[in-house]
């Protein structure tokens, strides 16, 4: 099983920062991650798929890279709506996994 | 527009059984791979299983193997997922969810808003 490991577990930032959030896989998860944003009440909803390409209406703020275990999210400039928590999962091999969490809030 | 709509969830004491159940509409539901994925409360997401568009292709979480059955009726659109020998462990909200496809095979685009299962004697 990949385990994916994500830091920092919160990040305080400010409107108009820029974000990176990491996702480290304990095997090579090749290109194959994925990334997620999730507000309290909501379901996940898919930002970006196979390490880098942003999901449908995604804004172009957000962008992924990496590739094999070490992967990162980065919000160009934060805006208020971005403040959520964001996961990343694998799907290179069975099971699919999901990372623990990094928790984006306001500072 | 795409919709999932959960249902089934509710309170069982452990042991009991319960039968989830997700009512897709607005795609070609058979045309696609399903899952379903758990969250507990105030807690991160866990992939639960996968079915395959005709049914013949099945995965199951370790923690649920042997315990939980996924299914599918493509004529009804719905997705179920029966629930055996349930444990406190197993409290949490759960979600169906669409596969990307093609395009990027088990990757989630479209989810339900949940069903809560409650295990608690």
């Amino acid at each position: 099983e990949i385990v994916l490991t994500q830091s920092p577990a919160t990040l305080s930032l400010s409107p108009g920062e820029r974000a990176t959030l990491s996702c480290r896989a304990s095997q090579s998860a090749r290109s194959y991650l994925i990334w997620y944003q999730q507000k309290p009440g909501q379901a996940p909803r898919l930002l970006i798929y196979d390490a880098s390409t942003r999901a449908t209406g995604i804004p172009a703020r957000f962008s992924g890279s990496g590739s094999g275990t070490d992967f990162s999210l980065t919000i160009s400039s934060l805006e208020p709506e971005d403040f959520a928590v964001y996961y990343c999962q694998q799907r290179s091999s069975w099971p699919i996994t999901f990372g623990q969490g990094t928790r984006l809030e306001i500072k | 527009q795409v919709q999932l709509v959960e249902s089934g969830g509710g309170a069982v004491q452990p042991g009991g059984s319960l039968r989830l159940s997700c009512a897709a509409s607005g795609f070609t539901f058979s045309n696609y791979i399903m899952h379903w994925v758990r969250q507990a409360p105030g807690k991160g997401l866990e992939w639960v299983a996968v079915i395959y568009e005709d049914g013949g292709i099945i995965h199951y979480a370790d923690s649920v193997k042997g315990r939980f059955t996924i299914a599918r009726d493509n004529s009804e659109k719905t997705l179920y997922l029966q629930m055996n020998s349930l444990r406190a462990e197993d409290t949490a909200l759960y979600f169906c969810a669409k596969d990307l496809g093609s395009s990027s095979w088990h990757a989630l685009d479209y989810w339900g808003q949940g069903t809560l299962v409650t295990v608690s004697s």
